[in-house]
């Protein structure tokens, strides 16, 4: 299956900080997707990207789609605690419905 | 409204027993997908569904893994003659409707998951 590493594969920042992390891809994708996981739980999607270039943002996330189509990025402005999770990139297989996910960038943050 | 459950939410079980994880989705959603995440991995595709069809199945280990939504809502994950390599958390997801093509994506709503533990 398609490869898709995360860096940094962990973060430990201080509350108020910005966090950049990014995902890179073996294969091209058409759409990117953004997900973070609490402890115990599903992933929740943050955000999705579907066109090359295309800068998304939500609250204080904000996520790009890179031109190459083989790389996303996520940046968090401003961290607070809730912020601590795993933070996973995804991308769809070449049928569509089947989705890759990334390695997983583990951010905690330091009050 | 209610979200994706998982039932158990935790089950250990010994080398070759046989177990049966289940998903109940949002209601009304017509597609659900079962995926599992090894500890420090992320989600690992295994099977979806759209209506009561296994429409893409590719992801399943082997043939020691079953899946089936007969009624087109619930669905059991069927693992037999489990390996202690079967430990993980298997997550399921759904969503409204299946969009194909890479223009557009139905978001896919997770569950808590089912820890599974071959001893």
């Amino acid at each position: 299956g398609q490869q898709l590493n995360q860096s940094p594969q962990s973060m430990f920042i201080q509350e108020g900080e910005d966090v950049s992390m990014n995902c890179t891809s073996s294969s091209i994708f058409n759409t990117w997707l953004w997900y973070k996981q609490d402890p115990g739980e599903g992933p929740v999607l943050l955000i999705a990207l579907y066109k090359a270039g295309e800068l998304t943002s939500n609250g204080r996330l904000t996520a790009q789609f890179g031109i190459t189509r083989k790389d996303s990025f996520l940046n968090i402005s401003a961290s607070i605690p809730s912020d601590v999770g795993i933070y996973f990139c995804a991308g769809p297989g070449t049928t569509g419905n089947q989705f890759y996910f990334g390695t997983g960038t583990s951010l905690t943050v330091i009050p | 409204g209610a979200g994706v459950s998982q039932t158990p939410s935790n089950k250990v079980t010994e080398k070759g027993k046989y177990v049966e994880l289940r998903c109940d989705p949002i209601s009304g959603h017509t597609a659900l997908y079962w995926y599992r995440q090894s500890l420090g991995q992320g989600p690992e595709f295994l099977i979806y569904f759209q209506g009561t069809g296994a429409a893409d199945d590719s992801g399943l280990p082997n043939d020691r893994f079953f899946a089936v939504r007969p009624e087109g809502s619930v669905s059991t994950l069927k693992i037999q003659r489990t390996e202690r390599g079967d430990s993980a958390v298997y997550l399921c997801a759904s969503s409204l409707t299946f969009v194909g093509g890479f223009s557009s994506y139905n978001e896919q709503f997770f569950g808590p998951g089912t820890r599974l533990t071959v001893l």
